[in-house]
């Protein structure tokens, strides 16, 4: 079982290039998030879809765009890179259909990004 | 707002020694859940433990207890008889519930390191 699958694991930018990280789940799972982790922050939500169609920003959005294509892929674009973007990014999903507080988030093998 | 926190950047354990990693939270909602990953140097996310703020007992997985004191608003994850492969970063995470369904987002703590010595 492929779980969450991120696409690439590693990038390297020139401060300016655009980018998009690639994300899709084979598990059915309503929600889909995208996280990015740094030293001493811990993880930090920048955007999530709580389902097909909808996308809600989280803690951490500037400088992101992302796009819900269809219930699998949830793609996160860096527009115009800066280094202050470089950051290990991480893709999860969850199963939102039964409401309950206690759905975990299954997560990808993250992308490590360097903008110079 | 919710809020996690994390206050030990770093811990040492020796093998086969409990271990006892702090998670304070910050809530205003009634409802909401709380959970612990592992990060080894691998990279991946590994869920271990869930505690919802209604339930009655403290969640335990194998090796892992969860130590929720709800007044206190706490939730120390708890690794009996270490081994050296529990040597990883550990997240604290909580959900606040929305009855209306609108949000289910999970907020991160900023890691405890653990190393486990033989």
């Amino acid at each position: 079982n492929a779980g969450v699958t991120q696409t690439p694991k590693f990038q390297v930018l020139k401060t300016g290039q655009s980018m998009t990280l690639q994300c899709a789940q084979d598990m059915n799972h309503n929600s889909m998030y995208w996280y990015r982790q740094d030293p001493g922050m811990g993880l930090r939500l920048i955007y999530y879809s709580a389902s097909e169609g909808t996308t809600d920003k989280g803690e951490v959005p500037n400088g992101y765009n992302v796009s819900r294509l269809n219930k699998r892929e949830f793609s996160l674009r860096l527009e115009s890179a800066a280094p202050s973007q470089t950051s290990v990014y991480f893709c999860a999903s969850s199963d939102s259909s039964s409401g309950t507080q206690g759905e975990k988030l299954f997560f990808g093998s993250g992308t490590q990004l360097s903008v110079l | 707002a919710q809020k996690i926190t994390q206050t030990q950047p770093g811990m040492f354990v020796q093998e086969k020694e409990a271990v006892t990693l702090d998670c304070t939270y910050d809530t205003s909602d009634p409802s909401y859940g709380l959970f612990w990953y592992k990060q080894p140097s691998s990279g991946e996310m590994i869920f271990l433990i869930y505690q919802g703020s209604y339930d009655q007992q403290n969640a335990t997985e194998g090796r892992y207890s969860l130590n929720f004191q709800k007044a206190r608003k706490s939730a120390n994850l708890v690794i009996s008889a270490s081994q050296l492969g529990d040597s990883a970063m550990y997240f604290c995470a909580m959900r606040e519930f929305n009855y209306g369904g609108a949000t289910n987002k999970l907020i991160f703590g900023t890691g405890t390191l653990l190393a486990v010595q033989p």
